[in-house]
C-alpha cells in the first residue's frame, strides 16, 4: 500500500544540523511533487517546503528559506530535509506529504518524526 | 505567509451540524479554489477530508462538505458523530507559490 515513512530525528543543539529522510513505497514516488509540514508541541500545522518531481523546484516557508534545503533521490523513492542553523523554534514533529500540484493539496502522510532543538 | 484564521474552538451535540470558517485574504483563499481541509486526532497524522472547497476524496463521509465566499472557506459537518471529535486545519495555496494553514480549530462533540 502507499507509504511514507519519516527517519533522521533526534535531540540537536541550536546552532546544529540535521536530516531528515522519508521513504516511499506503493507508489511511482518519481511522479510526484512531496512536501514536509510539521507540528510544533501543542501547536498546529506549519508547511515547510515542497519539490517538484524532478528535484529541479523547490519552494520554502519564509521560517526556514536559508537554512533548511529539501531534496529527492528517485532512483531510492527517498525525499529529505537538511536542516542547518537549527532553532529552539524548529522543534516539531516532521511529516512527509505527498504533494497533489495544480491542485494543492497533501494526499497521504508520514506517521512524522520529533526533532528537538535543545541546549 | 500570515497563517488563515480558524476558531480555537467549536463543539456541538450529536447530531447537530457545525461550520468551522478559514479566513484568509485574496492573496489566498480569496484568489484561489485550492483550500483543502484535514482532521487531526490526538497523536495522529492529519488525514485529508476536503480538496478544492469542496470536493471529498473516496472514502471520506458525504457529512463532511466544504464551501467558500470571498475570502472565507467553511467545512461544514452534519449529523455529528463522536468520533468527529479531533482538530480541523483549512489550508490555502497563495500567490506567491506557497502553502498556509489555518491556526487549526478544536471540534469537540458534546
Amino acid at each position: 500500500q502507499v507509504q511514507l515513512v519519516e527517519s533522521g530525528g533526534g535531540l540537536v543543539k541550536p546552532g546544529g544540523s540535521l536530516t531528515l529522510s522519508c521513504a516511499a513505497s506503493g507508489f511511482t514516488f518519481s511522479n510526484y511533487y512531496m512536501t514536509w509540514i510539521r507540528q510544533a508541541p501543542g501547536k498546529g500545522l506549519e508547511w515547510v517546503s515542497y519539490i517538484s518531481p524532478s528535484g529541479g523546484s523547490q519552494y520554502y516557508a519564509d521560517s526556514v528559506r536559508g537554512r533548511f534545503t529539501i531534496s529527492r533521490d528517485n532512483a531510492k523513492n527517498s525525499l529529505y530535509l537538511q536542516m542547518n542553523s537549527l532553532r529552539a523554534e524548529d522543534t516539531a514533529f516532521y511529516y512527509c506529504v505527498r504533494f497533489y500540484y495544480y491542485h494543492y493539496y497533501m494526499d497521504v502522510w508520514g506517521k512524522g518524526t520529533t526533532v528537538t532543538v535543545s541546549s | 505567509q500570515s497563517a488563515l484564521t480558524q476558531p480555537a474552538s467549536v463543539s456541538g451535540s450529536p447530531g447537530q451540524s457545525i461550520t468551522i470558517s478559514c479566513t484568509g485574504t485574496s492573496s489566498d483563499v480569496g484568489g484561489y479554489n485550492y483550500v483543502s481541509w484535514y482532521q487531526q486526532h490526538l497523536g495522529k497524522a492529519p488525514k485529508l477530508m476536503i480538496y478544492e472547497v469542496s470536493n471529498r476524496p473516496s472514502g471520506v463521509s458525504n457529512r463532511f462538505s466544504g464551501s467558500k465566499s470571498g475570502n472565507t472557506a467553511s467545512l461544514t459537518i452534519s449529523g455529528l458523530q463522536a468520533e468527529d471529535e479531533a482538530d480541523y486545519y483549512c489550508t490555502s495555496y497563495t500567490s506567491s507559490s506557497t502553502l498556509v494553514f489555518g491556526g487549526g480549530t478544536k471540534l469537540t462533540v458534546l
